[in-house]
């Protein structure tokens, strides 16, 4: 079954305590990108991949990084976490065709 | 201007009801239209694409795309509960896709 799995589903904690996302697929897709989504907003693109070692800034990156060690894989950090980074995250994993974009069930994080 | 502009609602419509989502886009290099769907606590599903204009149908669901207005639509007939959802219209060029920020939809039954 296609599928792009995150974790965690739910995370709250404290202002400048590093985290990291994780973002998996397993489709063999090359594409891969993180957004956030809030209110009224939106999904705004936080950075993107287009292969492994391969990264570009999105819309809304700054206070975030992110890896492509393996193809599969695309973690997203944020080193010194902020309560205005408080939103709902997804990965995203896009086919060749460019016509579908596979999301993972989404991480809600919370910073206090 | 936005790329993508979407009425974000929410809308509620009766069981039974025929539903039009809409947006606008600003980009005329934009090659795919796309519907999603996304249910609470859910991500984002797709629900149909087209990349021509006129109009594509999948059981009750239509996507209608004018490029000459840079306008797409989605029609849902006989709207069901199941069918309560945000919306969101998605349009790409090469693998970048911008997202529309979603219409909430409830059927009420």
């Amino acid at each position: 079954e296609a599928q792009v799995t995150q974790n965690p589903r739910y995370l709250i904690t404290v202002t400048g305590k590093k985290l990291t996302v994780t973002c998996s697929q397993n489709m063999n897709h090359e594409y891969m990108s993180w957004y956030r989504q809030d209110p009224g907003l939106g999904l705004r693109q936080i950075y993107y991949s287009m292969n492994v070692e391969v990264t570009d800034k999105g819309d809304v990156p700054e206070g975030y990084k992110v890896s492509r060690k393996e193809k599969r894989n695309f973690p997203l950090i944020l080193e010194s976490p902020s309560p205005n980074q408080t939103s709902l995250y997804f990965c995203a994993s896009i086919g060749d065709l460019n016509t579908e974009a596979f999301f993972g069930q989404g991480t809600r994080l919370t910073v206090v | 201007q936005k790329e993508v502009e979407q009425d974000p609602g929410p809308l509620s419509v009766p069981e039974g009801a025929i539903v039009s989502l809409n947006c606008t886009y600003s980009n005329s290099a934009f090659q795919y239209f796309m519907w999603y769907r996304q249910y609470s606590r859910k991500g984002p599903e797709l629900l149909m694409y087209t990349y021509s204009s006129g109009n594509k149908e999948d059981g009750r669901f239509t996507a209608q795309v004018d490029k000459s207005s840079k306008y797409i639509s989605l029609f849902i007939r006989d709207s069901q509960p199941s069918d309560s959802a945000t919306y969101l219209c998605a349009i790409t060029y090469g693998q970048n896709f911008v997202f529309g920020p979603g219409t909430r939809l409830s059927v009420l039954p």
